[in-house]
């Protein structure tokens, strides 16, 4: 258990639609990161948010956006939902704001877009 | 344009024996290298790391090993068990890329089977 909780396990919802993914970093880290792992492909990052404020942005699309909240849990809003957005989504956190130093991952969400 | 490759998507290994699972980056100022793993259902689990300044790190079962002119680094499995058979994969990163604070690039995987 890495102490990274994510929310919910799975979600399958329509084309069109918008989703919310939840995620509370391991206790005292600052740092939480998004990342989408879809069919054959490694670990895409997404996003970083450091102590409530965006840190550095990967390839995430307009359609969605990220906020960490003053209790540091982090929400991914996926908007406008495609076929090709399923995926595992999984969130990370670290200590520090250093992007490359150890992530805790999460166990994922599953996202499922008919 | 992939910036961190695991050219072997599988690898088969009895069980005592060595595991080699290899990575290569393109991008010169990656200057800290991690190796995760995943099971099925979870999250992946960091293994073990190596910063540029080194060129091997042990932990236990577990070397990496890295080599900067190669743009190469690997990681040994010394002897594999059933319980190692997970999906690897290979980060990297830096403080600078791309003009921004690094963040990991990961490769695509590697998935490990080890046979009793």
């Amino acid at each position: 258990d890495s102490g990274v909780t994510q929310t919910p396990k799975h979600l399958i919802t329509a084309t069109g639609q918008r989703v919310t993914l939840r995620c509370s970093p391991r206790s005292g880290d600052l740092s939480v990161y998004w990342y989408q792992q879809s069919l054959d492909q490694g670990l895409q990052f997404l996003i970083q948010y450091y102590n409530g404020e965006e840190r550095a942005k990967g390839n995430i699309l307009e359609r969605f956006s990220a906020q960490q909240f003053p209790d540091l849990h982090s929400e991914l809003n996926l908007s406008s939902l495609e076929l090709g957005d399923s995926a595992l989504y999984f969130c990370a956190s670290s200590v520090g704001g250093m992007g490359y130093n150890e992530q805790f991952f999460g166990p994922g969400t599953r996202l499922t877009v008919l | 344009d992939q910036q961190v490759k695991q050219n072997s998507p599988s690898l088969s290994v009895q069980e005592g024996r060595i595991s080699i699972l290899n990575c290569d980056y393109t991008n010169s100022m990656f200057d800290y290298f991690l190796w995760y793993k995943k099971y099925p259902a979870e999250g992946p689990t960091f293994l073990i790391s190596i910063s540029s300044i080194k060129d091997k790190n042990e932990d236990g079962r577990f070397t990496v090993f890295l080599n900067k002119s190669a743009k190469h680094l690997s990681l040994h499995i010394v002897p594999s068990q059933p319980g190692d058979s997970a999906v690897y994969f290979c980060a990297s990163g830096g403080v600078y890329y791309g003009g921004s604070q690094g963040n990991l690039i990961f490769g695509k995987g590697t998935k490990l089977s080890v046979k009793p």
